[in-house]
């Protein structure tokens, strides 16, 4: 049961912003949006979230829609080191402590 | 401060072996995670656990599948009798108390395990 609809693939360039939508229409009140993601061959690395207001810290920001059915991640500068798997996911902060990966975007940056 | 730790990180076990994949935590998490991506896959979450309980594992096989937290060292996961379909990255997530609410789970470097 996908809850979340990504992008299979995109570029940027260098020194660009990227920006990730994804979908997710069917968001419950009280589901929180995540964003990981996952350099080749390693573990996923937690990146942000929010419920409603825009969230920005170190590594992106998040942009949510007013009516939550979608978000962008954006991250300011992309470098190549952001080559990447994106996921994004939805869940309820409490009681639900397992994070549903989907098949995600695959973010090349480009030099 | 180290991150968490999988060992090893790559495990090769012969049809019907037994394979134990170890996860320390980073220092002061108390909550554990295990997920696990077969090739070309997403990951798919198998089991949750604390300090000596098991909280939630409704992503775990039926059969030949046991996970444990022991009160003193690291979480293992174990698989029995392993067949070629096991062969996978099996990832371990960490979290303190207060960020397991949150949804921030700290992933190690994974376990590649291949069955031959």
């Amino acid at each position: 049961d996908a809850k979340t609809t990504q992008p299979p693939s995109m570029d940027c360039a260098e020194g660009r912003a990227a920006n990730l939508p994804c979908n997710h229409s069917t968001i419950s009140g009280n589901e929180y949006v995540y964003w990981y993601r996952q350099i080749h061959s390693q573990g996923p690395q937690y990146i942000i979230h929010g419920l409603k207001n825009n969230e920005t810290n170190e590594m992106a920001s998040l942009i949510i829609t007013e009516d939550r059915k979608s978000s962008t991640l954006i991250l300011p500068h992309a470098t190549l080191r952001d080559t990447a798997v994106y996921y994004c996911i939805v869940r309820v902060a409490r009681n639900d402590y397992k994070l549903s990966f989907g098949a995600g975007t695959t973010v090349t940056v480009r030099a | 401060n180290a991150g968490v730790m999988q060992n090893p990180r790559h495990l090769v076990r012969r049809r019907g072996q037994e394979a134990r994949l170890r996860c320390s935590p980073m220092k002061g998490h108390s909550h554990v995670y295990w997920y696990r991506q077969l090739p070309e896959e997403g990951l798919k979450f198998m089991v949750y656990l604390q300090k000596e309980n098991i909280i939630d594992e409704s992503g775990m096989p039926k059969e030949r599948f046991s996970a444990e937290f022991p009160k003193e060292g690291p979480s293992i996961l174990r698989i029995q009798q392993v067949v070629r379909g096991d062969s996978a990255a099996y990832f371990c997530a960490s979290s303190p108390y207060e960020a397991a609410e949150r949804g921030e789970q700290y992933f190690g470097p994974g376990t590649r395990l291949t069955v031959t």
